[in-house]
């Protein structure tokens, strides 16, 4: 059964870097995954997408901060240079035949 | 610019229908499936539906098979929910999302409200 585990929260430092994990279930290590942002309040947004090669295509106006990468059934968003605005839900998102699936999120913490 | 615009949330009754309804702009509307995501109170996102362009392929979460219908009207670049049957369980802010052709959702709307009390 495909699944996306994420740890349910992450927190890191202003101006730090900070590396959120999306594993997908035993598998299912070949699947690409999509990162969300939501920010408090407001409705969701693409970040990108990252391939299980760790090649990764962002959405409109993503900035250079916000970087992709894989390792096995691993799905990185790397956020660098953390900046309060960045403090958010994020979420990752696959699919399998017919369906569309996200994992739990996690909530990150700027400090 | 891509904008998705949902509309028809409301408070309903246990047991009773409501029509959500999204209108889309920005994007050449049916070269693209199109979902339906929902967000319950303090929770995360869940997938409800999603249409592929030509209204040929259609997928529900297992919750609500039986009880919701997606479609879609190309000519009006419109995306469309009918709930019936709605239970408090279904209580969320739903959301239009756009798939960008490649499995992924790259555009989202900002969501409208849906309560069901008695």
């Amino acid at each position: 059964q495909l699944v996306l585990t994420q740890s349910p929260s992450a927190s890191a430092s202003l101006g730090a870097s900070v590396k959120l994990t999306c594993t997908l279930s035993s598998g299912h290590s070949t699947y690409a995954v999509a990162w969300h942002q939501q920010l408090p309040e407001k409705g969701p947004r693409y970040l990108m997408t990252v391939n299980s090669d760790g090649s990764h295509i962002k959405g409109d106006g993503i900035p250079n901060r916000f970087s992709g990468s894989s390792s096995g059934a691993e799905r990185y968003l790397t956020i660098s240079s953390l900046q309060s605005e960045d403090e958010a839900d994020y979420y990752c998102q696959t699919w399998a035949t017919g369906i569309r699936l996200f994992g739990g999120g996690s909530r990150l913490t700027v400090l | 610019e891509v904008q998705l615009v949902e509309s028809g949330g409301g408070l309903v009754q246990p047991g009773r229908s409501l029509r959500l309804s999204c209108v889309a702009s920005g994007f050449t509307f049916d070269d693209y499936p199109m979902h339906w995501v929902r967000q319950a109170p303090g929770k995360g996102l869940e997938w409800v539906s999603g249409i592929s362009w030509n209204s040929g392929s259609i997928g529900y979460v297992d919750s609500v098979k039986g009880r919701f219908t997606i479609s879609r009207d190309n000519a009006k670049n419109a995306l469309y929910l009918q709930m019936n049957s709605l239970t408090v369980e279904d209580t969320a802010l739903y959301y239009c999302a756009k798939d960008d052709g490649n499995y992924f959702i790259d555009y989202w709307g900002q969501g409208t409200l849906v309560s069901v009390s008695s």
